[in-house]
């Protein structure tokens, strides 16, 4: 059962712009939550996070928003470089042990 | 360089054979993680170690196992290997807490 949902496998956006990926989770408990980004060959390196305690939570050009309600977390990018072209996972826990993973969003920006 | 430390970075081995895949973790931290990442799949959590004592467990299948040794490498077992074995896997490791993983550069296993 995958508790943590990134439903578009895939994106293409233009350098300059937003872009904009998002994550689902179904477990109401999950307390804290973060972006990891993978190139090919490596391992994930952490990204950005969020506690459930705020809304959005921002480090550069790197903006994380939780709708708790929603439960819903999206991660925006301003503005894209080509460099920000990777797979990005997002993952949620319970007191920030054991992290569920979404299944990722291959984002492809174009110069 | 993120400090945990994989090796083999690539195995190849036939159906039915046993691997064994090590992890050192990054310096200080206590905590190691395995994951899966099969094609199209995200990063299943296999097992939690923390400070030898295993701490919590995933998906992982009885023919997998692990152990985490007194100067904190670890070792993940997978006995019996059949084609959907074949996967990335990572090792993670932690300070514990909120501070979220960091990841090795993963062992690719093929089997044949």
């Amino acid at each position: 059962d995958q508790q943590v949902k990134q439903n578009s496998p895939s994106l293409s956006v233009q350098e300059g712009r937003i872009s904009i990926l998002n994550c689902d989770y179904t477990n109401s408990m999950f307390d804290y939550f973060l972006w990891y980004k993978k190139y090919p060959a490596e391992g994930p390196t952490f990204l950005i996070s969020i506690s459930s305690i705020k809304d959005k939570n921002e480090d550069g050009r790197f903006t994380v928003f939780l709708n708790k309600s929603a439960k819903h977390l999206s991660l925006h990018i301003v503005p894209s470089q080509p460099g920000d072209s990777a797979v990005y996972f997002c993952a949620a826990s319970v007191g920030g042990n054991q992290f569920y993973f979404g299944t990722g969003t291959s984002l492809t920006v174009i110069p | 360089d993120s400090g945990v430390t994989q090796t083999p970075k690539h195995l190849i081995t036939a159906t039915g054979q046993r691997v064994t895949l090590r992890c050192s973790p990054r310096s200080g931290d206590l905590s190691v993680y395995w994951y899966q990442q099969s094609l199209d799949q995200g990063l299943q959590f296999l097992i939690q170690y923390y400070n030898g004592e295993e701490r919590a467990k995933g998906n992982i299948l009885e023919r997998f196992s692990a152990q985490q040794f007194p100067d904190l490498h670890s070792e993940l077992n997978l006995s019996s290997l059949e084609l959907g074995d074949s996967a990335l896997y990572f090792c993670a490791s932690s300070m514990g807490g909120s501070y979220g993983y960091t990841f090795g550069s993963g062992t690719r296993l093929t089997v044949v």
